[in-house]
């Protein structure tokens, strides 16, 4: 069965210092890969997609970028972190079919100080 | 993306059926209908989706208007578990496109 893991599953960062978040899939292959943040009381914010290796598609121009260096790792980075980068980060993969259901990992809780 | 209206909120008893209506007034003939639910402190999951004829599944229900303008999702039982946000999101046929969220209702299930 497949399975997607993040981590770390919570983070304090102190303003200005870099990220990386790191997705993986387990159990599947050549998966759509997916980067959304939720902010405190907010709703889910699509950041970036993926369909496949190198092939990155910005949603939102902001202080963020992505990765996917291997066919199932997706990684999420800053060079310099804002305030309000602080939120809930959720990796989501999906299959290539169309109406695939899209799968979220456990999150990863960031809080920049 | 045709766009959904969702009430920002409801609440249900426990043990009573809920119903959870959608709107989309502009969707086109290759957008299918899906629903999502978000539980506190998780990620977003899959509940159901469908095109045109109604759909059951073993989480809920998903009546879809003759006209395809509305939709409403059914949980027969609702139990203190489900008390979540609960997504209604369009999705084009063509294609593989990212889920695109919108704000949701907020289901509350009492005791």
């Amino acid at each position: 069965s497949q399975t997607i893991h993040q981590w770390p599953a919570t983070l304090v960062q102190p303003v200005g210092s870099p990220l990386s978040l790191e997705c993986t899939v387990e159990g599947t292959s050549n998966p759509n890969l997916y980067w959304y943040r939720q902010a405190a009381g907010r709703g889910l914010q699509l950041l970036f997609y993926s369909v496949g290796i190198g092939q990155i598609s910005s949603e939102v121009p902001q202080n963020l970028s992505a990765s996917r260096p291997q066919d199932r790792q997706f990684i999420l980075s800053s060079k310099k972190l804002l305030l309000s980068d602080s939120g809930f980060y959720l990796c989501a993969w999906s299959g290539l079919a169309p109406q695939e259901t899209q799968y979220f990992g456990p999150g990863t809780r960031l809080l920049v100080l | 993306d045709a766009k959904t209206t969702q009430p920002n909120s409801m609440e249900s008893n426990e043990e009573e059926p809920v119903h959870l209506p959608c709107n989309h007034s502009t969707i086109s003939g290759t957008d299918y209908i899906h629903w999502y639910r978000q539980l506190p402190s998780q990620g977003p999951e899959y509940v159901i989706h469908g095109l045109t004829s109604n759909v059951n599944n073993r989480m809920a229900s998903l009546a879809i208007a003759e006209d395809r303008k509305s939709s409403t999702l059914i949980l027969h039982r609702a139990t203190l578990r489900d008390a979540a946000v609960y997504y209604c999101i369009l999705r084009r046929l063509s294609g593989n496109t990212p889920l695109v969220f919108g704000k949701g209702t907020r289901l509350s299930v009492i005791a």
